[in-house]
């Protein structure tokens, strides 16, 4: 069974830094692309960065920018996010989604973990 | 840059009902657009995607078309597990230089 389980979101203060994590299991990892997508509770969603396969091409969105970086560990079938500098407008649940081959549609996502800045 | 826009932002129908939604790009993304649904408290899963296919596992009653800027999702036969907020994602654009997805329209029972 294809598996993607986010955590460590959390409550931090603005300004204050969080590691996310996504755990991936039932698929060959290492071959995927990924993604982190943000949504704040009831609104839309918001693509904040990607990683190849490989780790070797990055890309942000401008809101996350020089804050934020995503990294992935292949021999642990794991992907990161760390934040930085957190505002409040990062308040949201952050899901990590893999694209599908062939395609940069997001053909799987995880549950999602929830943070929020906040003092 | 691709700004994609969804109509209505709440639409209620009744179960049974036909219904259509919209996405707009304002510019064109050929046929790379998908659709997710999100129930609440769940992730989103894929639907549709390059425009018109149906992702694995999905029922014939949603169905996708469009090109260019203009796309609809159509969900015929309503059924109470459809209510859901649904979200449109041009993917012609990469890396997108403005936010690939639409608004949602979230679509609640009459």
């Amino acid at each position: 069974e294809v598996k993607l389980v986010e955590s460590g979101g959390g409550l931090v203060q603005p300004g204050g830094s969080l590691r996310l994590s996504c755990a991936a299991s039932g698929f060959a990892f290492k071959t995927f692309e990924m993604n982190w997508i943000r949504q704040v509770p009831g609104k839309g969603l918001e693509w904040i960065s990607y990683i190849s396969a490989t780790g070797e091409t990055i890309h942000y969105a401008d809101s996350v920018r020089g804050r934020f970086t995503i990294a992935r560990d292949n021999a642990k079938n794991s992907l990161s996010l760390e934040m930085n500098s957190l505002r409040a407008d990062d308040t949201a649940f952050y899901y990590c989604a893999r694209f599908d081959y062939g395609g940069r549609r997001l053909g799987f996502w995880g549950h999602g973990t929830l943070v929020i800045v906040s003092s | 840059e691709k700004v994609m826009t969804q109509s209505p932002d709440t639409l209620s129908v009744s179960p049974g009902e036909r219904v259509t939604l919209s996405c707009r790009a304002s510019q064109s993304v050929g046929t790379n657009l998908a659709w997710y649904q999100q129930k609440p408290g769940q992730a989103p899963r894929l639907l549709i995607y390059a425009a018109s296919v149906r992702a694995t596992g999905i029922p014939d009653r949603f169905s996708g078309s469009g090109s260019g800027t203009e796309f609809t999702l159509t969900i015929s036969g309503l059924q109470s597990e459809d209510f859901a907020l649904y979200h449109c994602h041009q993917y012609n654009s990469w890396p997108p230089r403005e936010n690939p997805f639409g608004q949602g329209t979230k679509l609640e029972i009459k």
